[in-house]
């Protein structure tokens, strides 16, 4: 079974406004990490957020915030006031428990209009 | 502070040879990884370590060997390539947070590489 799902193989959003990119995930475990990363057309992995999974909070990063619902087990990044530098490729990932096993989602292309 | 390095930057292979992926860090991370992508599709852990000595399979290991000898050094080997391998591979090393587990994970700049 698929660990960690993108379902939005592709997403479209005009410059300046906000987008939010979908991440579903599967654990038993009490104890995991969520990560997003950005691939531009360049290749390199880029680290975005992070969210722990007692975190009470969303994490926040700049213009990056992870939607957090736990009982969904759903962990959404939102991209407010979108500029063309983010088109790229988001990963959404998922380490369980303490080890260094991490899962990768399939990816979504995010493309910024002008 | 150079951060994630690997050598080298694309490489061709024949059938059956072998060759090392090297992947250092200066960061003094703990946690190293091995991962490949294929064309359209999410990185794939193929072994991580999570200290000097220790190392562990991931979900895809067949046909790789690490070792782990010093904390800067993770060496990727393909014992007998196959054109299956073609891929991008990319190190990466994390630090552990207060509770354990990694937070942040810094990437190298991938090593395309082809196997005929």
């Amino acid at each position: 079974a698929q660990k960690i799902t993108q379902t939005q193989p592709g997403m479209f959003v005009q410059e300046k406004e906000a987008v939010t990119l979908d991440c579903t995930y599967d654990t038993s475990d009490q104890s995991y990490g969520l990560f997003w990363y950005k691939q531009p057309s360049s290749g390199e992995m880029i680290f975005l957020i992070y969210q722990g999974s007692y975190d009470e909070q969303n994490a926040t990063e700049g213009r990056y915030s992870l939607n957090f619902q736990k009982a969904r087990k759903s962990a959404n990044l939102v991209i407010s006031a979108s500029q063309l530098g983010d088109s790229a490729m988001y990963f959404c990932a998922m380490r369980e428990g303490l080890n260094n096993d991490m899962r990768f989602g399939a990816g979504t292309r995010l493309t910024v209009k002008p | 502070n150079a951060g994630v390095t690997q050598t080298p930057k694309f490489q061709v292979l024949k059938t059956g040879q072998s060759m090392t992926l090297q992947c250092a860090q200066d960061m003094n991370h703990e946690y190293m990884s091995w991962y490949r992508q294929d064309p359209g599709m999410g990185l794939r852990l193929i072994h991580y370590s999570v200290g000097a000595g220790i190392t562990d399979q991931g979900e895809v290991p067949n046909g790789y060997n690490v070792s782990r000898s010093t904390t800067e050094d993770f060496p990727l080997r393909l014992l007998s390539a196959a054109p299956s391998q073609t891929s991008v591979y990319f190190c990466a090393s994390s630090y552990s947070s207060s509770s354990g587990g990694q937070e942040t994970q810094y990437f190298g700049p991938g090593t395309r590489l082809l196997v005929l």
